[in-house]
């Protein structure tokens, strides 16, 4: 079975702070995706980034980054001088990696608010 | 390009009565799948088609819930008759299909609210 965990329900931070969401994951599966996913006001989730269990180098696009440690099962996503644009609900998920198109196991979300 | 759309964005019912959900996926994906999020909750997955035949309902909560996909358009999930614990946010995601091992990116879309009362 898989499971995503997401301990912080919500963070609040002044705008131009760094913020970093927690994401723990389990998996007997020795190959794997993980996926980062905002979902602001506007309620369409949006797809930020998929890391491929082979590929542990961290990740970095503008103010995004992506720490990502299998010892650890976590995949963890750093705001840097987060802006009021951030503030949203951001999501972890999991999926298999298959032949296919695999489902997504999500985690219970972060509520980011920044505080101008 | 047009995005995954869904009808209608928000829906209140009586429990006891039937709602129709649907969802219009990108031209051209195979692949779509069904999602709903119960407040406060996690997203858990429903179920996943391939063109119009059902890959995945395991997660179906029961009896009560119907998905279609007709000619491997668009689909529509019915729940008859609703309960209380149904309400939540439905999302709609589609992905293509290829050859070989890979995800491609689910895309959403922006979910029914179904309050059921």
């Amino acid at each position: 079975a898989q499971k995503v965990t997401q301990a912080q329900t919500e963070i609040s931070v002044v705008e131009k702070e760094d913020v970093t969401l927690d994401c723990v994951y389990e998996t007997r599966d020795t190959t794997y995706y993980l996926f980062w996913y905002k979902q602001p006001p506007s309620g369409e989730l949006v797809f930020l980034i998929r890391r491929n269990s082979f590929d542990e180098q961290n990740e970095i696009s503008g103010r995004y980054s992506w720490n990502f440690q299998k010892s650890t099962s976590s995949f963890n996503f750093t705001i840097t001088a987060s802006q009021v644009v951030d503030s949203a609900v951001y999501f972890c998920a999991l999926s298999r990696i298959n032949f296919g198109n695999e489902k997504l196991t999500f985690g219970t979300g972060t509520r980011l608010t920044i505080i101008p | 390009e047009a995005g995954v759309t869904q009808f209608p964005s928000h829906s209140v019912i009586e429990k006891g009565q039937t709602v129709t959900l649907r969802c219009d996926p990108i031209s051209g994906h195979d692949n779509l799948y069904w999602y709903r999020r119960v407040m406060g909750k996690e997203i858990k997955f429903l179920l996943h088609f391939v063109k119009e035949s059902k890959q995945d309902e395991s997660g179906m909560p029961n009896n009560r819930f119907l998905a279609e996909r007709t000619g491997g358009t668009y689909s529509t999930l019915k729940v008859q008759p609703a309960e209380l614990e149904d309400s939540g946010v439905y999302f709609c995601a589609s992905s293509q299909s290829g050859i070989g091992a890979g995800q491609y990116e689910q895309y959403f879309g922006p979910g029914t609210r179904l309050t059921v009362t």
